[in-house]
């Protein structure tokens, strides 16, 4: 069954450490994505890469860091520099451009 | 003005009703036009995916463009209390999509 697999589900980690989140798919798409999602905010793009190698910042990287090593991985580091880190982050996934995005279940990630 | 304006709800409507969720944006480029439907604590799901101006259907799910006005729908017929989720508006022009905040969706037993 083809998808989108985010690990943890839920994650805790105390103020000041790094964490990283996991993304992989196995729909054989080129391009994925983070975003962040808060109460009343809406999607906001952390990150997007659309080749192995190769990534872009999205509208709101600072803090963030990723690294795109294999075509099924795109791991999202969370930063100690991240100001408000605690959110709900999803990955997503698509073919290319002008397609649409498949997402994963999310990590809710609480740091206190 | 916003790029991509949807109601934030909640929306409730009783069992069996037709629902009606909207959004309007002001980018006249964007191309392409999706809509998700996002349960509480999932990720979201592609519920439509359409390019061009007029209806789309599939099942009780039917998706309205015009990008004359720059206005989109989503229609739910015969709607069910496990359509009660957050449906989120999406477009895009090339690799840069747009995400509505979501409309909060309560359907009533």
């Amino acid at each position: 069954d083809g998808g989108i697999t985010q690990s943890p589900k839920y994650l805790f980690r105390k103020e000041g450490q790094n964490v990283t989140l996991s993304c992989e798919q196995n729909l054989n798409h080129d391009a994925m994505y983070w975003y962040r999602q808060d109460p009343g905010q809406g999607l906001r793009l952390i990150y997007y890469s659309h080749i192995v190698n190769d990534f872009q910042k999205g509208d709101i990287a600072e803090g963030y860091s990723v690294s795109r090593e294999k075509k099924e991985s795109f791991p999202l580091t969370v930063t100690s520099a991240q100001k408000n880190p605690t959110a709900f982050y999803l990955c997503a996934s698509s073919q290319g451009p002008d397609s649409p995005l498949h997402f994963g279940n999310g990590t809710r990630l609480t740091v206190t | 003005q916003k790029e991509v304006e949807q109601d934030p709800g909640p929306l409730s409507v009783p069992e069996g009703a037709i629902v009606s969720l909207n959004c309007t944006y002001s980018n006249s480029a964007f191309q392409y036009f999706m809509w998700y439907r996002q349960y509480s604590r999932k990720g979201p799901e592609l519920l439509m995916y359409t390019y061009s101006s007029g209806n789309k259907e599939d099942g009780r799910f039917t998706a309205q463009v015009d990008k004359s006005s720059k206005y989109i729908s989503l229609f739910i017929r015969d709607s069910q209390p496990s359509d009660s989720a957050t449906y989120l508006c999406a477009m895009s022009e090339d690799d840069k999509i747009i995400f509505g905040k979501g409309t909060r969706l309560h359907i009533l037993p």
